[in-house]
């Protein structure tokens, strides 16, 4: 069974330029989070899907930020413009539906912006 | 609300010694507790999780937790330490639909 699949893997832009990171959950798993891991932290969550409904983006700064879950499968997670403080990676995964079910998550995107 | 405590941002060891991961937990509710591994450059790896089936779990790489309800703790132990074990580790708790994190503790292992 593939795992949860992110790309790029790693991506550099300037600052006030839009960027934009994908991810393909793995298949059949109904919740799909964005989380940011800043260097020596743990992950914080940015926004969780269920199926293609955004049910907790109270993190997401929505000023630039953005995301979206088409069909319930893939989503994608925009930066525009991004700031030199939004270097960082930026993990995605996913879980079956349930409470204690563990997340799965993808290699992640670390994207620097200078 | 429920929170995670990591203590110790960095523990070193040597090859073959015992590890120790400290982790604490403040919850209103039975939790469900995990512990992930994210070694460099790579995406967060489930080692083990406790759902109230037994308070001793069993993970991988001969990593194991004890759930101590009376003292609010889920600690990750491993008898013998290998070079492969270094990395990073976080705890996490569950919510519904989310998991809160630890900031993590890094682990050293020596020659």
């Amino acid at each position: 069974e593939a795992g949860v699949v992110q790309s790029p893997r790693y991506k550099i832009i300037e600052k006030k330029q839009p960027v934009a990171f994908w991810c393909n959950p793995i298949s059949g798993h109904n919740t799909l989070y964005w989380y940011l891991q800043n260097l020596g932290q743990g992950p914080e969550l940015l926004i969780r899907y269920e199926n293609e409904e955004a049910v907790d983006d109270s993190q997401l700064p929505k000023d630039r930020f953005s995301a979206e879950r088409l069909k319930g499968v893939d989503s994608t997670l925009k930066i525009q413009p991004a700031e030199l403080g939004d270097s960082a990676v930026y993990l995605c995964a996913s879980s079956p539906r349930g409470l204690g079910t563990e997340a799965f998550f993808g290699q992640g995107t670390r994207l620097t912006v200078v | 609300a429920q929170s995670v405590t990591q203590l110790g941002s960095h523990v070193s060891v040597s090859e073959g010694a015992l590890v120790l991961l400290r982790c604490n937990y403040s919850s209103s509710v039975p939790p469900y507790l995990f512990w992930y591994v994210q070694y460099p450059n790579q995406g967060l790896q489930l080692l083990l999780k406790y759902t109230s089936a037994a308070t001793l779990v069993k993970g991988i790489n001969g990593f194991e937790a004890e759930f101590k309800k009376s003292e609010t703790s889920f600690h990750l132990t491993k008898p013998s330490a290998h070079m492969s074990d270094a990395a990073e580790y976080f705890c996490a708790v569950s919510l519904p639909g989310n998991l809160i994190f630890g900031k993590g503790t890094k682990l050293s292992v020596k020659p």
